[in-house]
């Protein structure tokens, strides 16, 4: 089937530890999305990449790292430089890199728990 | 710079009720809009967008939204919920060559 694979799906860390959450798709699309989400705040953008070894911070960069290795891989590590990283994290993609429509696929997310 | 506001973090309706989730937005330029439903747990999926043309929009699980400009508004209607409508909405806008801004998200509550 065809679609957008985050894992793992449950995740939980201790304080002082790097994590690293996979985003992996198979529609061929050009450009991925690293969102976080907070209960009552929306999703807010991390980081993005449109194309192949390019990507952009987001609003909310400082403490995540990400990679763009290949089209179908944006991994995205979780640093211990986040201060709260405990967050419900969605990868996104869409199919056009130039001409942003708006229309996202997501991924069922990851929730990570740092204890 | 655009913006959205979704007004009311958590609406409850009957079974059966009118659906009204509201969503007014701030867009210099022509906006594309957009309404997504997200189940607990789960990614976001696109419930319906307005980019150009028909002002009135149909989407998926009976949803319908306006775009009307002069309100500058993009409010999401139902005529009769139903139990699995329970979830959580998030309205958004982008423009060519823009990103996307997601609104706070409102909370629908069916109530039997």
């Amino acid at each position: 089937d065809g679609g957008i694979t985050q894992s793992p799906k449950y995740l939980f860390r201790k304080e002082g530890q790097n994590v690293t959450l996979s985003c992996e798709q198979n529609l061929n699309h050009d450009a991925m999305y690293w969102y976080r989400q907070d209960p009552g705040q929306g999703l807010r953008l991390i980081y993005y990449s449109q194309i192949v070894n390019d990507f952009q911070k987001g609003d909310i960069a400082e403490g995540y790292s990400v990679s763009r290795e290949k089209k179908e891989s944006f991994p995205l590590t979780v640093t211990s430089a986040q201060k709260n990283p405990t967050a419900f994290y969605l990868c996104a993609t869409t199919y056009e890199a130039g001409g942003f429509s708006g229309e996202l696929f997501f991924g069922e997310g990851s929730r990570l728990t740092v204890l | 710079a655009q913006s959205v506001t979704q007004l009311g973090s958590h609406v409850s309706v009957s079974e059966g009720a009118l659906v009204l989730l509201r969503c007014n937005y701030s867009s210099s330029v022509p906006p594309y809009l957009f309404w997504y439903v997200q189940y607990p747990n789960q990614g976001l999926q696109l419930l319906l967008k307005y980019t150009t043309g028909a002002t009135l929009v149909k989407g998926i699980n009976g949803f319908e939204a306006e775009f009307k400009k002069s309100e500058t508004s993009f409010h999401l209607t139902k005529p009769s919920a139903h139990m699995s409508d329970a979830a959580e909405y998030f309205c958004a806008v982008t423009s060519r060559d823009d990103k996307i801004i997601f609104g706070k998200g409102t909370r629908l509550h069916i109530l039997p």
